[in-house]
């Protein structure tokens, strides 16, 4: 089945750095992907949609300066948090949809933050 | 945009007994809505979907309603087993775009 790689799985930064995940989808071309964001025992919260080749589009009070999305290929995204503080610490996924015909999307594995 | 409300947020069952999930969505658009089992630390997992044009779907113990008119669905698990406590995020979308996921219900089922 589809599979999309997610990673680091897990990184410890100090505040003020940047950090970069990575989101490829491996045996499928993926022109949107989808980055969320899940705060401990809370819902998944869309944070942007990556468009291949083209600007991402924010949710509503999400910082584009701080959340910085590229999506240079069709089976590449990343997020790159610009000037980390401890309240960007947080799990992050990505996911895609495989195909046009079946709504699913194909989760990755997550990236949990920790900023210290 | 849509606003998904989940409920209950925790859930005990004895081991066999029933769970029912119930979710509300507020943007009539919506046509599409897919349930996840989410284990700690680890990505959601698709375990039911459902589309506007059909009221009811099942797979084996899981079963999904869905009533457009009142903006509402359901998630049904029957004979519940251990291995079916995590918590699961019920999500409405429009044709498969983003998703707007519920607040999430923590299911413990007791042996």
């Amino acid at each position: 089945g589809a599979v999309v790689s997610q990673h680091p799985s897990w990184v410890i930064c100090k505040s003020g750095t940047s950090v970069k995940i990575e989101c490829r989808s491996l045996d499928f071309q993926a022109t949107t992907m989808f980055w969320y964001r899940q705060f401990p025992k809370q819902s998944l919260m869309l944070m942007a949609t990556s468009n291949e080749g083209s600007k991402a589009t924010y949710e509503q009070g999400v910082e584009k300066d701080k959340f910085l999305i590229n999506h240079a290929s069709l089976t590449l995204s990343t997020l790159t948090v610009t000037s980390a503080h401890p309240e960007d610490s947080s799990f992050y996924i990505c996911s895609a949809r495989p195909g046009q015909a079946d709504y699913g999307y194909t989760f990755g594995s997550g990236t949990r933050l920790t900023v210290v | 945009g849509e606003n998904v409300e989940q409920h209950p947020s925790t859930l005990s069952v004895q081991e066999g007994d029933s769970a029912v999930i119930k979710c509300t969505y507020s943007d009539s658009a919506s046509n599409y809505f897919p349930w996840y089992k989410q284990e700690l630390g680890k990505r959601p997992q698709l375990i039911i979907d459902i589309r506007s044009n059909v009221g009811e779907k099942k797979d084996q113990r899981i079963a999904v309603t869905l009533n457009k008119t009142a903006k509402h669905f359901s998630l049904h698990i029957t004979e519940t087993q251990p291995e079916d406590s995590a918590v699961y995020f019920c999500a409405a979308s429009r044709s498969g775009n983003q998703f707007y996921f519920g607040t999430g219900t923590s299911l413990t089922v007791i042996p």
